[in-house]
């Protein structure tokens, strides 16, 4: 059973740059492409980016200035970065593994628990 | 980005009712449309992708259909563990974008 755990820092000054990190056990990374998403408190879902083991990233446009997604493949990992965060960027950070028949995501079937990140002075 | 249009925004029921969610694409978008349920605290979980496959271990209760703008969620039955959040998303073109939700309650 693949399962996704994900860890970073949950409370951030505005300006820094949040790091999140997820990590794929019990199932293959290859293959895949590798999603964050992010649930703003009260609100709906935000799909941030993904990458494929290859190494080929969309991002959404509205915070592509200042995200990266990476990955570790000797780990199989995938890390998002995302910088200059202010309170609008409080939210629950979820990853997620998108099952790809093409070259771009067609459903994401398995998540991480979701780490929560606040921004505040 | 395709917009995504959930509705009703929340729904009451009873166990064992029958409920329907509708969700609308601004553009076409085929069959690329998955569904997410989402309990309190926790991560969604797919239920059907491609419109109308259901995920593998999600109850034959569930069941969706559509294709171009407009999809729906059936839920047959409903028990209690169905009171859940429920959100479209479109997997056509990025960016990816999700529904509001519909929020299911006794």
């Amino acid at each position: 059973q693949v399962q996704l755990q994900q860890w970073g820092a949950g409370l951030l000054k505005p300006s820094e740059t949040l790091s999140l990190t997820c990590g794929v056990y019990g199932g293959p990374f290859s293959g895949y492409y590798w999603n964050w998403i992010r649930q703003l408190p009260g609100k709906g879902l935000e799909w941030i980016g993904e990458i494929s083991h290859g190494g080929s990233i969309k991002y959404n446009p509205s915070l592509k200035s200042r995200v990266t997604i990476s990955t570790d493949t000797s780990k199989s990992q995938f890390s998002l970065h995302l910088s200059s965060v202010t309170a609008a960027d409080t939210a629950v950070y979820y990853c997620a593994r998108g099952y790809a028949s093409g070259t771009y995501t067609d459903y994401m079937d398995v998540w991480g628990k979701g780490t929560t990140v606040t921004v505040s002075s | 980005d395709i917009q995504m249009t959930q509705s009703p925004s929340s729904l009451s029921a009873s166990v064992g009712d029958r409920v329907t969610i509708t969700c609308r694409a601004s553009q076409g978008i085929g069959i690329y449309l998955n569904w997410y349920q989402q309990t309190a605290g926790r991560a969604p979980e797919l239920l059907v992708f491609a419109a109308s496959s259901l995920q593998s271990g999600v109850p034959s209760r569930f069941s969706g259909s559509g294709s171009g703008t407009d999809f729906t969620l059936t839920i047959n039955s409903l028990r209690p563990e169905d009171f859940a959040t429920y959100y479209c998303q479109q997997s056509h073109r990025t960016p990816y974008t999700f529904g509001q939700g519909t929020r299911l309650e006794i």
